[in-house]
């Protein structure tokens, strides 16, 4: 089942704009991770924020996590062409043997050039 | 170093058929996951493997379904008596994963497209 939501569905911006991507999620959990996807292949890694922390940066990418309403942000700025992807929050869930990630549904990104 | 890999990189088959997928995790990664996406949909879990052993499967729809990692290392997963809906991109990650706490980060392969006809 899948644990979280992202919103919006899809975005298509303008090179340079900036993307807002958000993520909710249902159940406590020990960290969120964003991932990124091209053409619907392997996942990369961007970055992870967690429990205890309420925003991270890193290069271009901002996170934000509110764990009180579930949710998390992710902010693309400057977004390029090369940006265009789909993107996925993942949550680590709490408690002990957790493991798995639970992915949402993700973020269409397309940036135009 | 080498990240995860995945072979084939795709593969057709016909229903009723079985299949074998191969996920060769990051060197020294004793966490191993294996993961579907749907169309459209986000990565949802299957089964993971901490060192030999099936930790937990309980994301494996039903028991046609099977994977194994004998040596600790490389994994398989098998599909008995293939079927239309079992198409998909099947994923896997491995991780440095192992106690309850730590920080998670998985590492994904590029996935093996399954098409069952």
């Amino acid at each position: 089942s899948q644990q979280g939501e992202e919103d919006p569905q899809a975005l298509s911006i303008q090179e340079g704009e900036n993307a807002t991507m958000n993520c909710s999620y249902k159940t406590s959990i020990n960290n969120l991770q964003w991932y990124r996807q091209n053409s619907g292949r392997g996942l990369v890694h961007l970055i992870l924020i967690r429990s205890n922390e309420r925003e991270k940066h890193s290069g271009r990418l901002r996170v934000t996590l509110d764990t009180s309403k579930k949710s998390s942000s992710l902010l693309i700025t400057a977004s390029r062409a090369a940006d265009t992807a789909s993107y996925f929050c993942a949550t680590d869930a709490s408690g002990a043997g957790s493991y798995q990630l639970t992915f949402g549904k993700g973020t269409k990104l397309s940036v135009i050039p | 170093g080498a990240g995860v890999s995945q072979t084939p990189s795709n593969k057709v088959t016909e229903k009723g058929k079985y299949v074998e997928l191969r996920c060769d995790p990051i060197s020294g990664h004793t966490a191993l996951y294996w993961y579907r996406q749907s169309l459209g949909q986000g990565p949802e879990f299957l089964i993971y493997f901490q060192g030999t052993g099936a930790a937990d499967d309980s994301g494996l729809p039903n028991d046609r379904f099977f994977a194994v990692r004998p040596e600790g290392s490389v994994s398989t997963l098998k599909i008995q008596r293939t079927e239309r809906g079992d198409s998909a991109v099947y994923l896997c990650a491995s991780s440095l994963y192992t106690l309850a706490g730590d920080v998670n980060e998985q590492f994904f392969g590029p996935g093996t497209r399954l098409t069952v006809l």
